[in-house]
């Protein structure tokens, strides 16, 4: 069974940094694409990162781009993003999923949540 | 970036269709391949894909949900409602970074 658990996520103040983990099981994780969407509360989907199967390209939007890096580390099975100088912005429940190259989401995490406040 | 564009809010009464539709700013299909995905969302959980590749009925998913369409104009399905399809639907292109989802299309009962 496909797994997927977030962690990592809670307050922060703005302008400061946090690294949320998502630890995989049930498939074979370096054949993957892995990626991180979020959700501000009450709000809709948003794609933050890509990370292609070696970890050699990644992709963000504007939106994040420069401020998070998405990474993993295939011998743990397991997929991070550092977020730095994170803003109010930012607060949202951060999933992460599987994909392939152009296909779709097809297994997600849980959820962490991520609050930037003072 | 390419945006998708879905209506907020489709009332439906059960047993009968429901039909939303996502429309794109560019054409997201490649060699016969439309990168257009659907998810379903329940509150407090995370999405769950239904069809991807615009027609394609992903695994464990019951057959009363279909997608079709091509180029610019998809559709999602689902004929006949039930009360546990009661949800937000988001589409999604993967056909150029960044990827991007519409807003949702929330179902209601009417």
């Amino acid at each position: 069974e496909v797994q997927l658990v977030e962690s990592g996520g809670g307050l922060v103040q703005p302008g400061r940094s946090l690294k949320l983990s998502c630890a995989a099981s049930g498939f074979t994780f370096s054949n993957y694409y892995m990626a991180w969407v979020r959700q501000a509360p009450k709000k809709g989907l948003e794609w933050v990162a890509t990370i292609s199967t070696s970890g050699s390209r990644t992709y963000y939007p504007d939106s994040v781009k420069g401020r998070f890096t998405i990474s993993r580390d295939n011998a743990k099975s397991s997929l991070y993003l550092q977020m730095n100088s994170l803003k109010s912005e930012d607060t949202a429940t951060y999933y992460c999923a599987r994909h392939g190259l152009r296909r779709p989401l097809d297994y997600w995490g849980q959820g962490v949540m991520v609050t930037v406040s003072s | 970036d390419i945006v998708l564009t879905q209506s907020p809010a489709l009332a439906v009464s059960l047993e009968q269709r429901a039909t939303i539709s996502c429309k794109t700013s560019q054409n997201v299909d490649n060699y016969g391949i439309s990168y257009m995905h659907w998810y379903q969302q329940k509150p407090g959980q995370q999405p769950k894909l239904l069809i991807y590749e615009g027609s394609n009925l992903a695994s464990g998913i019951p057959a009363r949900f279909s997608g079709s369409g091509s180029g610019t104009d998809f559709t999602l399905t689902i004929d006949p409602v039930e009360a546990d399809d009661i949800a937000t639907y988001y589409c999604q292109q993967s056909k150029d970074y960044p990827y991007t989802f519409g807003a949702g299309t929330k179902l209601e009962l009417k």
